[in-house]
C-alpha cells in the first residue's frame, strides 16, 4: 500500500511570498488532514476534509491559508502571504473514516521563511 | 494549562534501559489514547492505540493509562538505539467530530 505523498520535502521564501504543498492520500482514504508542526511542538490541526467537504477547519488562519480538496482526493494548501512565523513542518494525513485517531502521515514539507 | 502536557526532554539512555515517558491531561472527555513515534525528517507513525484506562503491551511496548488521574505513560523495556525518536502523545474524545489533540512530544536517544 502506498503512503501518503507530500511535495515539496522542503521549501524556503522569503516573507510575504506565496507557497502551495500538495498532498494525494491513502486510495480509499476518505479523511484528510493538514497539521502545522513547529520546531519543539507536537503537530497542530489546520484542516480537516471528508471527501471534498471541510469538516473542521476552526485553527486555520484564513486571512492567509487556504486549502482545497478538489474530487475528494489530492489537496493543497497554500499560504499567502507568509509570515517568518509560519517555519514549520506541514504534515499531510489521512484515514479511512471521519473521527478515526488512526493517521497514516506523509513524511511532511518544511518551509522556511527568511 | 494546555490541554495535553508532555514530559519536557531530550532523554537520553544507554542501550538495554527501561525508558518511562509520561503524559498529563485535563480534558476529561478523552477516551482514546496514543502514541505516535516519529524519526528525523518523517511523519508520526501510529506505535500504540488504547481506548480507556488499562494497560497495552506489545513487544516491547507497553502503554498504561490512569483516567482518574489524567496520566498516561509510555514503558520501552530493553531499549534500542532504533528506539530513537521523538514519541507523541495524542488524544481524543469520542465522536465522530473529535480530533486528536497532540503533546508537544519527547525526543529519546539511545546510546549503544
Amino acid at each position: 500500500e502506498a503512503g501518503v505523498a507530500q511535495s515539496p520535502r522542503y521549501k524556503i521564501i522569503e516573507k510575504r511570498q506565496s507557497v502551495a504543498f500538495w498532498c494525494n492520500p491513502i486510495s480509499g482514504h476518505a479523511t484528510l488532514y493538514w497539521y502545522q508542526q513547529i520546531l519543539g511542538q507536537g503537530p497542530k490541526l489546520l484542516i480537516q476534509f471528508q471527501n471534498n467537504g471541510v469538516v473542521d477547519d476552526s485553527q486555520l488562519p484564513k486571512d492567509r491559508f487556504s486549502a482545497e480538496r478538489l474530487k475528494g482526493v489530492d489537496s493543497t494548501l497554500k499560504i499567502q502571504p507568509a509570515k517568518l512565523e509560519d517555519s514549520a513542518v506541514y504534515l499531510c494525513a489521512s484515514s479511512l473514516i471521519v473521527g478515526a485517531n488512526v493517521l497514516t502521515f506523509g513524511a511532511g514539507s518544511r518551509l522556511t521563511v527568511l | 494549562q494546555k490541554e495535553v502536557e508532555q514530559d519536557p526532554g531530550p532523554l537520553s539512555v544507554p542501550e538495554g534501559a527501561i525508558v518511562s515517558l509520561n503524559c498529563t491531561y485535563s480534558n476529561s472527555a478523552f477516551q482514546y489514547f496514543m502514541w505516535y513515534r516519529q524519526y528525523s525528517r518523517k511523519g508520526p507513525e501510529l506505535l500504540m492505540y488504547t481506548y480507556s484506562s488499562g494497560n497495552k503491551e506489545d513487544g516491547r511496548f507497553t502503554a498504561q493509562v490512569d483516567k482518574s488521574s489524567k496520566y498516561i505513560s509510555l514503558f520501552i523495556r530493553d531499549s534500542q538505539p532504533s528506539d530513537s525518536a521523538t514519541y507523541l502523545c495524542a488524544m481524543s474524545a469520542s465522536g465522530a467530530n473529535s480530533k486528536l489533540t497532540f503533546g508537544k512530544g519527547i525526543t529519546l536517544s539511545v546510546r549503544p
